[in-house]
């Protein structure tokens, strides 16, 4: 079955700052990687996503690169600002309804 | 904007009782799925629902789980027998027809089993 693998678990920047979060995925057949931001005891929320037919998404300050060749796929996150600071969980789907998820990066940003 | 609900926040429950938890999807969606979370770690999925019947569950769906719509708006999961090792966060999600793979969270129901 698929597995995602997640980099780096946790993550300290200062405001301001770029942030890269990285993931892979072992199931060439995934072909939907979601990204969700998780608050201290909130639910998940889903903040952007990639299909594989696309190489690069972006909205606004955040941006999804995906590299099928490689399976991995990277999260950025650019002019990071405290309320950024969260946890983040990438997650690999073959089009169907069972996401993978990744163990999560604990991302903190420095005022 | 819509939301997805769930009751109840938090359930305590003895090992060995059966636990019922309750989810409201968004409205017009018709997949549904539970996904659990133990505490500091990664959520890991249980079940999709989709025409009223299981479509996909994972190895931890095992016997003592099953899942419902008993009705036109509520979408449960039923332990039956739960351990001490079911405790964890329960997460409801539902997603829609047209970009069914974009998936909602509720808020989640924590369960603890003593």
């Amino acid at each position: 079955g698929e597995n995602v693998e997640q980099h780096p678990s946790t993550l300290s920047v200062q405001e301001g700052d770029s942030a890269v979060i990285k993931c892979t995925y072992s199931d060439s057949a995934s072909n939907y990687f979601p990204w969700y931001k998780q608050e201290l005891g909130k639910r998940p929320q889903l903040i952007i996503d990639i299909r594989s037919n696309v190489g690069e998404k972006k909205d606004q300050r955040i941006a999804v690169t995906l590299n099928k060749t490689a399976k991995h796929f990277s999260l950025h996150i650019t002019e990071t600002q405290p309320e950024d600071s969260a946890v983040y969980f990438c997650a690999a789907s073959e089009g169907g309804q069972n996401f993978v998820f990744g163990p999560g990066t604990r991302l903190s940003v420095l005022p | 904007e819509p939301e997805v609900t769930q009751t109840p926040s938090h359930q305590v429950t003895q090992m060995g009782q059966e636990v019922i938890l309750r989810c409201v999807p968004i409205s017009n969606h018709l997949y549904f799925y539970w996904y659990r979370q133990i505490l500091g770690q990664k959520v890991e999925f249980l079940v999709s629902f989709y025409n009223n019947e299981i479509s996909e569950k994972s190895e931890i769906f095992d016997d003592q789980f099953s899942v419902e719509r008993p009705d036109g708006s509520n979408f449960t999961l039923k332990i039956r027998s739960t351990k001490l090792e079911d405790s964890a966060m329960y997460f409801c999600a539902s997603s829609g027809l047209a970009s069914y793979n974009e998936q909602f969270f509720g808020p989640g129901t924590r369960l603890t089993v003593l």
